[in-house]
């Protein structure tokens, strides 16, 4: 069956450390892959997108990777503040352009 | 900035009842999106248009329906709630391509159906 799956539930790390979220997936032939963030009570916000044909992306602190191989994407916030404290939902968009979101991980950066 | 409004942050309904949630963005997209997002199930696509008066089915489509009788309001419609339907509702429009472009999203809709 078609999946996709992120890291546990919820993510706690020290400020100033580097996050990694992760974003595995089943059975889908992805042409894009999109992190947003989402804050309590709020819709989610796009962050970056990347290509089936790239293997990394970067914006300021953030960096994802994306692996058809290993099917898994992975989302890295460097130098972690509190303010980066958010869900982050990945989102996969297929070669026929169906979206499928993830369920989210739920990142708290401890001060 | 591209702003996606809709109208309620909050509403609670009685089972049965027939609800209207409104979806407005200004800037002249052409897709718009309706979807229920529920914990550890992720966002889930109820309906889309691509189209004044154009829609598409989603993942979950039954007991809802839409409307889009211009570019800019995507309204979506529970013809008689029920107590399943309690959810929060998000609405997105993109510019390009369905979900190959960016999706702006508002700020949801909390429905509690009593």
């Amino acid at each position: 069956s078609q999946k996709i799956e992120q890291n546990s539930e919820a993510l706690n790390i020290q400020e100033g450390k580097t996050a990694t979220l992760t974003c595995n997936y089943t059975n889908y032939s992805p042409a894009y892959l999109q992190w947003y963030r989402q804050d309590p009570g709020r819709g989610p916000v796009f962050l970056l997108l990347i290509r089936e044909n790239e293997k990394e992306k970067r914006k300021e602190r953030l960096k994802v990777t994306f692996d058809t191989t290993l099917k898994q994407s992975l989302f890295h916030i460097t130098a972690s503040q509190p303010a980066d404290s958010a869900t982050y939902l990945c989102a996969l968009i297929t070669s026929y352009d169906k979206v499928i979101f993830g369920p989210g991980t739920s990142l708290s950066v401890i001060p | 900035d591209v702003k996606v409004t809709q109208s309620s942050r909050y509403l609670v309904k009685r089972t049965g009842e027939k609800v209207f949630l409104e979806c407005v963005q200004d800037m002249d997209h052409e897709n718009m999106f309706w979807y229920r997002q529920d914990p550890g199930l992720g966002l889930r696509l109820i309906y889309f248009s691509y189209d004044v008066k154009m829609k598409e089915k989603g993942d979950i489509p039954e007991g809802y329906s839409v409307s889009r009788e211009k570019k800019e309001r995507f309204s979506l419609i529970l013809e008689s709630a029920s107590t399943n339907q309690t959810s929060m509702y998000l609405c997105a429009s993109s510019l390009w391509d369905r979900g190959r472009d960016t999706q702006y999203f508002g700020p949801g809709t909390r429905l509690t159906v009593l």
